[in-house]
């Protein structure tokens, strides 16, 4: 069975400070998809990024990145200069590949983290 | 363009009672998914659809029903509430990986 763990279930920062949140995850899948999704406090998902098991390369996008290391089963998510409107709750998730080679798109999700960013 | 719709936004519902919330999505996607969230417990499946005419049972679909007859809808039916069932329920549509989610309904059994 798939698993997510997220440890870190609140996390205070102040502003501009650097934060960088963990996901570790247990699959006996060889492909399978990973996920970071935000929920501000106005409770709706938003889409952060998608990364497939066979692509380790980290990626940047503005103050947001991502480390995953298929060596540790770890997707970890950091916030660079983080800001008040980086509040929210934070939710890494997997699924798995289907028989077509795309994602059937049923996630399993952590626990999620809260982040509170103080001004 | 909506994306993804819930209908109601918010019930309330007494044990025993019974309700059906409408998903509605506009973007042509042949996977929908009922989630929950639970205070603490991130988001888990219920019930999923890869097609009109077709639904999966998810992780925790004890409690439920539901139904795709048309490719934009999908029902998620109640039959007999139970204060169990007092969550947020998240609705998404999804092709090609990236799952589209609705704004949630709020539910709560008394």
């Amino acid at each position: 069975a798939q698993k997510v763990t997220q440890a870190q279930t609140e996390i205070s920062v102040v502003e501009k400070e650097d934060v960088t949140l963990d996901c570790v995850y247990e699959t006996r899948d060889t492909t399978y998809y990973l996920f970071w999704y935000k929920q501000p406090p106005s409770g709706e998902l938003v889409f952060l990024i998608r990364r497939n098991s066979f692509d380790e390369q980290n990626e940047i996008s503005g103050r947001y990145s991502w480390n995953f290391q298929k060596s540790t089963s770890s997707f970890n998510f950091t916030i660079t200069a983080s800001q008040v409107v980086d509040s929210a709750v934070y939710f890494c998730a997997l699924s798995e590949e289907n028989a077509g080679g795309t994602s059937y798109g049923k996630l399993t999700f952590g626990q999620g983290t809260i982040l509170t960013v103080h001004p | 363009n909506a994306g993804v719709t819930q209908t109601p936004k918010f019930r309330v519902l007494k044990t025993g009672q019974s309700m059906t919330l409408l998903c509605a999505q506009d973007m042509n996607h042949e996977y929908m998914y009922w989630y929950r969230q639970d205070p603490g417990m991130g988001l888990r499946l219920i019930h999923y659809s890869v097609g009109e005419g077709t639904t999966a049972k998810g992780e925790v679909p004890d409690g439920y029903n539901v139904s795709r007859l048309k490719k934009q809808n999908f029902l998620l039916g109640l039959e007999s509430a139970a204060p169990s069932q007092t969550s947020v329920y998240f609705c998404a549509s999804a092709r090609g990986g990236e799952q589209y989610f609705g704004p949630g309904t709020r539910l709560t059994v008394t």
